[in-house]
């Protein structure tokens, strides 16, 4: 079946540092892929998609590029900053059985400090 | 906003009840999810709903159950409560049926079992 496998946290950068967070998968089809993220007592929220290989998401300074090849759809940001302390959700959705399936990462949180 | 709405936001009750958590999907979805997120165990898909049909069903157990109403609203029923049930609840929607789109998440419904 389909898995999402993350680092395991939690991260802990100083401001402006460079952020990865790694996210690899194992899927049957032709998964899209996902970045969430999850504020403190918030749902999840939408940061990025990727629907198709090579495809690069990008929202808020964060990217991630679904790469096929190494099954991998990491997470980057160039200049951490405290308000980017969260969890953040790796997560792929694919067709099964006639509908959609989606598979979450366990999480990763990440601690900013200044 | 993601538009989706769960009630109540926090429940506190005991052992063997029964409790009804309520999700109002952003305006145009036809799809709901839940998911049950633990400190143990992540965030775990309980079940879906497209349209008032269930679609799929996760790690959801028999005390459990859900149903989707006409006006697209859905609802989550715990019952015979235990300790281990305690847990933060979430709702999600989609606008269909696509591995395609992304889910939009409630705030949540945190539930305590004293």
């Amino acid at each position: 079946g389909d898995s999402v496998t993350q680092m395991e946290g939690p991260v802990t950068l100083s401001e402006e540092a460079f952020l990865t967070i790694n996210c690899t998968y194992t899927a049957t089809g032709y998964p899209s892929l996902f970045w969430y993220v999850q504020y403190p007592g918030e749902g999840l929220q939408l940061l990025l998609k990727a629907t198709k290989a090579d495809d690069k998401g990008s929202n808020k300074g964060f990217e991630a590029t679904y790469r096929k090849e190494t099954t991998s759809f990491h997470l980057e940001k160039g200049s951490v900053q405290v308000s980017d302390s969260a969890v953040y959700f790796c997560a792929l959705s694919d067709q099964s059985g006639g509908y959609q399936k989606v598979t979450f990462g366990t999480g990763t949180k990440l601690q900013v400090i200044p | 906003d993601s538009g989706v709405t769960q009630t109540p936001k926090h429940l506190i009750t005991a052992t063997g009840q029964r409790v009804t958590l309520r999700c109002s999907p952003r305006s145009g979805d036809l799809s709901v999810y839940w998911y049950q997120q633990s400190l143990d165990q992540g965030l775990q898909f309980l079940i879906q709903y497209y349209n008032g049909e269930e679609r799929a069903k996760g790690n959801i157990l028999e005390r459990f159950s859900a149903q989707q109403f006409p006006d697209l609203h859905s609802e989550l029923n715990l019952s015979s409560l235990e300790l281990g049930d305690s847990a933060l609840y979430f709702c999600a929607s989609s606008v269909e049926d696509s591995s395609l789109q992304p889910q939009h998440f409630g705030d949540g419904t945190r539930l305590s079992i004293l």
